[in-house]
């Protein structure tokens, strides 16, 4: 199906563990965004990505670790989770260039909901 | 930095009234771009609008309205008729753009007004 899928939905993990959440776009958009969502932060940028091989730091990058080797995917690695990285996850794309009724809306995924034991 | 705050954390109205969303942003940009996002129950985000810094037209959109102001630096939210449906989060954001006028897109959020409407 066309859009933006993120995978799992819900992830239950220990301290210490390495996890991985998925993100997938079938538009070939150009950019790529994790936000990570917790109360009374709204939502906060972890890194974002220009284009494959592309990637740069948002405003709490430290314990992520970020990948684009294909456009569609840009995978989130939490190295060692830590409980403080109990959050909802949200990936992000948008297309590059300027004009057009979608310039500069970012189209968001649905989500995952990661719990860190 | 950038910054927007979203002074209300809750807010609750009856069914039928109007409710305001307040937003307040600070950037050093001349160029920028200004969203509303809903967040339902169900968790997703929704799109509802976008505003460049150079279109300080108010915006109406069925009972939605919008009112976007450079000189207090604020970008206002307004449901008319409220309905239980309209019970959700809704988040302002705020975008960078460069000297060219286009942005890498990246959202600087406020923390979020948590909306309830009561039938």
């Amino acid at each position: 199906d066309a859009g933006i899928t993120q995978s799992p939905r819900y992830k239950i993990t220990e301290t210490g563990r390495q996890v991985t959440l998925m993100c997938h776009q079938t538009w070939s958009h150009s950019y790529m965004f994790w936000y990570r969502q917790d109360l009374g932060h709204g939502l906060r940028l972890i890194y974002y990505s220009a284009a494959a091989d592309i990637t740069d730091k948002g405003e709490v990058p430290d314990g992520y670790v970020v990948s684009r080797s294909k456009t569609e995917n840009f995978p989130l690695t939490l190295e060692s989770a830590t409980r403080s990285q109990t959050s909802v996850y949200f990936c992000a794309s948008r297309p590059a260039g300027g004009g057009g009724s979608s310039y500069n809306e970012q189209f968001f995924g649905p989500g995952t909901r990661l719990t860190v034991l | 930095a950038q910054k927007v705050t979203q002074a209300q954390t809750e807010i609750s109205v009856v069914e039928k009234e109007d409710v305001t969303l307040d937003c307040v942003y600070e950037t050093r940009d001349t160029t920028y771009y200004l969203f509303w996002y809903k967040q339902p129950p169900s968790g997703e985000l929704v799109f509802l609008i976008r505003r460049n810094s150079f279109d300080e037209q108010n915006e109406i959109s069925g009972r939605y309205s919008w009112n976007f102001q450079k000189s207090t630096s604020s970008f206002n939210f307004t449901i008319t008729a409220s309905q239980v449906v309209d019970s959700a989060v809704y988040f302002c954001a705020l975008s960078e753009a460069n000297a060219g006028g286009t942005s890498y897109g990246k959202l600087t959020f406020g923390q979020g007004t948590i909306l309830t409407v009561h039938p």
